[in-house]
């Protein structure tokens, strides 16, 4: 999707590795989203950031931690993965205050 | 506590026919509703959306109706094409620039 870029695209851990999922965005819009898509669970969010410097939990943030580099990139960092978190992740901007721009999204598997 | 839910996690109809997917929240305080389409592989895009001032809004084939006191909304997709085929996400938002909150999606099959 154009203007939201994340990467990789696909990536296997091990239980207890780390790991840093990057998103860079060139839209210049202050707001930015980390979701990951369960199956039955729909887009539950993260972290998100509503500018540059700030950071603010969602639903699910247990297990990770993020970094708003700058305007344009917004980190999601697994400290020491677990099996629960294999899922895709989505990294989102949001324009015009409502609607939502999603990256092509970063399937993680943990064994 | 789920406060967006899409209680039919599939569904398949006739292309041609009309699609209806529901939506059902339960915060009254969200104020902006936004449908989204995910292909497998790609994240997913903008549809349509509406605004909780009004009760609907029509894009071409697409329309969105809301129904505030039942806090309901739905997607009618008329007339059905294959290429519709996809999970559809309803979402709802409080206050602009604060965080989309996403219903569990629903799996359309549209049928040649």
């Amino acid at each position: 999707n154009a203007g939201v870029t994340q990467n990789p695209k696909f990536q296997v851990l091990k239980t207890g590795q780390s790991m840093t999922l990057q998103c860079a965005q060139d839209m210049n819009h202050n707001s930015m989203y980390w979701y990951r898509q369960d199956p039955g669970m729909g887009l539950r969010l993260i972290y998100y950031s509503a500018s540059e410097g700030t950071t603010d939990k969602g639903e699910v943030p247990n297990g990770y931690n993020v970094s708003r580099l700058n305007k344009r990139e917004f980190s999601l960092r697994l400290e020491s993965a677990a099996p629960s978190q294999t899922s895709v992740y989505f990294c989102a901007i949001l324009v015009w205050g409502t609607e939502a721009f999603f990256g092509q999204g970063t399937r993680l598997t943990v064994v | 506590d789920q406060q967006v839910k899409q209680n039919s996690p599939s569904l398949s109809v006739q292309e041609g026919r009309i699609s209806i997917l529901n939506c059902d929240y339960t915060n009254s305080m969200f104020d902006y509703f936004l449908w989204y389409k995910k292909y497998p592989a790609e994240g997913p895009t903008f549809l349509i959306s509406i605004s909780s001032i009004k009760d609907k809004n029509e894009d071409g084939r697409f329309t969105v109706f809301l129904n505030k006191s039942a806090k309901h909304l739905s997607l009618h997709i008329v007339p059905s094409q294959p290429g519709d085929s996809a999970v559809y996400f309803c979402a709802a938002i409080k206050n602009a620039g604060n965080m989309l909150t996403f219903g569990g999606g629903t799996r359309l099959m549209v049928k040649p």
